[in-house]
C-alpha cells in the first residue's frame, strides 16, 4: 500500500513567520510531487509542483524535495492570516499515472 | 479560461434514491479523474479516463457506482442505489494527456466538487 503521510495539524504560526508543512511518501521511485491548499468547503487548488530533488519557489512558497529521504516540504514565508487552510500533499506513484494524496495539514496563521 | 466544472454543486437523496454527478474538464485536456473525499481526508480515486477509456478504475465499487465519459469530454459519474456511507464530496479533476511530448505536465486541477448527503 502506497502511503503519504502528513501530520494533521493544526500548525499555527503568528503572522508574518515562516510555515513549515511536511510530507513523507512510502513510493521510493516517484518522481512528480505536489501541493495543494484546500480552504474550508472548496476543492484543492494547486499551488506547487516538484519533480527535481532541491527547492523551487514561487512568490512566497517554496517547496523542498529530497528524494533520498523520501520527503517534500512546503515553505510560506510571510504568513499571512488568508494561508489558514488545509495543505494536501500528493504524490504521483512511478510508472503510472495515480496520485496519492496526504490527509492534508491544517494550518492556523493568527492574526 | 475555464476550469473545471462540475454540477450540481449540492445533492440531497434519501438513500436507496439514484444520484448523478456531471464534469466537464479544462479544454484540451484528455485525462479526467473522479475522487471521492471525506471529512478530514484526502481525495481518494474513483476511477481515471483518457479520451473516453477508463483506464483505472479499480477503486470504483462497481456493484453500485457507474461511469461513463463519452466522446472523451464530459463525464458522468452515478449512484444507484445511495447508501448513507456515499454522503462525501465528490470531486472531478483534469490534466494533460500524458502522451503529450516534453515538457511534461502532470499537473490536475480540480473542479468545485459536488456535496452529496445522503439520508
Amino acid at each position: 500500500q502506497k502511503e503519504v503521510e502528513q501530520n494533521s495539524g493544526p500548525l499555527s504560526v503568528p503572522e508574518g513567520a515562516i510555515a513549515s508543512l511536511n510530507c513523507t511518501y512510502s513510493d521510493r521511485g516517484s518522481q512528480s510531487f505536489f501541493w495543494y491548499r484546500q480552504y474550508s468547503g472548496k476543492s484543492p487548488e494547486l499551488i506547487m509542483f516538484i519533480y527535481s530533488n532541491g527547492d523551487k519557489e514561487d512568490g512566497r512558497f517554496t517547496a523542498q524535495l529530497n528524494k533520498a529521504s523520501q520527503y517534500v516540504s512546503l515553505l510560506i514565508r510571510d504568513s499571512q492570516p488568508s494561508d489558514s487552510a488545509t495543505y494536501l500533499c500528493a504524490v504521483k506513484l512511478e510508472g503510472t499515472y495515480k496520485y496519492i494524496f496526504g490527509t492534508g495539514t491544517r494550518l492556523k496563521v493568527l492574526a | 479560461e475555464a476550469g473545471v466544472v462540475q454540477s450540481p454543486r449540492y445533492k440531497i437523496i434519501e438513500k436507496k434514491q439514484p444520484v448523478a454527478f456531471w464534469c466537464n474538464p479544462i479544454s484540451g485536456h484528455n485525462t479526467l479523474y473522479w475522487y471521492l473525499q471525506n471529512l478530514g481526508q484526502g481525495p481518494e480515486l474513483l476511477i481515471r479516463y483518457e479520451n473516453e477509456e477508463a483506464v483505472d478504475d479499480s477503486q470504483l465499487p462497481k456493484d453500485r457506482f457507474s461511469a461513463e465519459r463519452l466522446k472523451g469530454v464530459d463525464s458522468t459519474l452515478k449512484i444507484q442505489p445511495a447508501e448513507l456511507g456515499d454522503s462525501a464530496v465528490y470531486l472531478c479533476a483534469s490534466s494533460l494527456d500524458f502522451s503529450v511530448p516534453a515538457p511534461y505536465t502532470y499537473e490536475q486541477y480540480f473542479g468545485p466538487g459536488t456535496r452529496l448527503t445522503v439520508t
